[in-house]
């Protein structure tokens, strides 16, 4: 069954470090998705992406975070200026059409631990 | 902005039992999904099952089942014959049925199932 790939599965970074989570989304997928969830808590939606532009994003999305589909697979998530309370973890989904169906499908995610 | 709430942090059963976990949602529209995820130890996000809010039939997979009461705005997941395996965080969530909105997620229900 087709899969969402995130990398890395963990990062460790210096407070004030820029950095760059991937996932490799279904390959006929349309809409791409970043999601968080801090150690605890529910999981947020932070931004969505189709047509290579955002189509809707959070109030957590601030001028921090950007998005990129550099070459046509991969799908990234940058933090300019990272802070402690950027620690979480964070999953990319995908699906194929704006809609839910056929499904949306989450990657396996990436810990990211801020020091 | 709609809401989801599941108003049971902890759950314990035995193997082997039934076991059904409360999920309640806020919206005023009337075209939506709802789903369950089960997140383990590993923290990937798992779908269980999904529910399209136009469909009166009650999804169903395998030993997993839900109970949806459109007008009470209700949607219960129900485990049957549990087991070991089940025991992690469960997740309701719910998206409208348009464009590219993130899924709504509820704070989880953390199951554990006692052998």
């Amino acid at each position: 069954e087709p899969e969402v790939t995130q990398t890395p599965s963990h990062q460790v970074t210096q407070m004030g470090q820029e950095v760059i989570l991937r996932c490799v989304p279904i390959s006929n997928h349309l809409y791409f998705y970043w999601y968080r969830q801090i150690l605890g808590q529910k999981v947020e939606f932070l931004v969505s992406f189709y047509n290579n532009e955002i189509s809707e994003k959070s109030e957590i999305f601030d001028d921090q975070f950007s998005v990129e589909r550099p070459d046509g697979s991969n799908f990234t998530l940058k933090i300019r200026s990272t802070k402690l309370e950027d620690s979480a973890m964070y999953f990319c989904a995908s699906t194929r059409e704006g809609r839910v169906i056929p499904g949306y499908t989450f990657g396996s995610g990436t810990r990211l631990t801020v020091v | 902005a709609q809401t989801v709430t599941q108003s049971q942090p902890e759950m314990s059963v035995q193997e082997a039992e039934t076991v059904t976990l409360s999920c309640t949602y806020d919206t005023s529209e009337n075209n939506y999904y709802l789903f369950w995820y089960k997140q383990p130890p590993s923290r990937q996000m798992i779908l269980v099952i999904r529910q399209e809010a136009y469909k009166q039939q009650n999804a169903t997979e395998n030993r997993f089942s839900v109970n949806f009461q459109k007008a009470a705005k209700s949607f219960s997941l129900k485990i049957s014959d549990s087991q070991l395996g089940d025991t992690a965080m469960y997740f309701c969530a719910f998206i409208y049925d348009r464009g590219a909105d993130g899924l709504t997620f509820g704070k989880g229900t953390h199951l554990i199932i006692q052998p």
